[in-house]
């Protein structure tokens, strides 16, 4: 039982290029999440997915987009990237248990540098 | 604006002391409340939940709701230095999602 795997663990990518970070879960989760982690800045929800087939966007959309691949998997793409983006990405997926909680269980992150 | 705030600190305590952490948020329909703790480097992980106002102890954590003051707060009891880490508190302000809004976590750091 792996829970919340992403990959990269690290890329280093010139301003423009674009690359696709990778998450996947095996605790049957409906939602996942996308946060970017920036010093002083705590945890930003970049794209939120409830269910399978379903995205939302978060606090800071602009210049991601995702893909629910399945109930499992959940992508982050960066078509253009810029040093703006330069942060650790974390993956996360949650289900709700009896009395409403909702436990967020993450990934080990991917530290991600635009040059 | 939906808001958590935090004082980024950081927090220092004598090991075996009460470390104190404080939190404020914005909605005042806000529906449950999360603790994380994050080591450097690592992923954060829950510590605690609530969502009624009053307080909730497990083991050495307890977690404080105020609603009406729209803050919530953590004691670490008897603290040590493996408690050494940023606690991240996060507010679930979206009705029937599981969304939170993060503070921006503060730093705690136990001496010897």
């Amino acid at each position: 039982n792996a829970g919340v795997t992403q990959t990269p663990k690290f890329q280093v990518l010139k301003t423009g290029q674009s690359m696709t970070l990778q998450c996947a879960q095996d605790m049957n989760h409906n939602s996942m999440y996308w946060y970017r982690q920036d010093p002083g800045m705590g945890l930003r929800l970049i794209y939120y997915s409830a269910s399978e087939g379903t995205t939302d966007k978060g606090e800071v959309p602009n210049g991601y987009n995702v893909s629910r691949l399945n109930k499992r998997e959940f992508s982050l793409r960066l078509e253009s990237a810029a040093p703006s983006q330069t942060s650790v990405y974390f993956c996360a997926s949650s289900e709700v248990e009896a009395g409403g909680k909702d436990t967020q269980y993450f990934g080990p992150g991917t530290r991600l540098t635009v040059l | 604006q939906k808001e958590v705030e935090q004082n980024s600190g950081p927090l220092s305590v004598p090991e075996g002391a009460i470390a104190s952490l404080n939190c404020t948020y914005s909605d005042r329909g806000s529906q449950s409340f999360f603790w994380y703790r994050q080591y450097s480097g690592k992923s954060p992980e829950l510590i605690m939940f609530i969502y009624s106002n009053g307080d909730k102890e497990d083991g050495r954590f307890t977690a404080q709701l105020n609603k009406a003051s729209q803050y919530v707060s953590l004691l670490i009891r008897d603290s040590q230095p493996s408690d050494s880490a940023t606690y991240l508190c996060a507010v679930n302000m979206f009705y029937n999602t599981g969304k939170l809004i993060f503070g921006q976590g503060t730093t705690l750091q136990v001496k010897p």
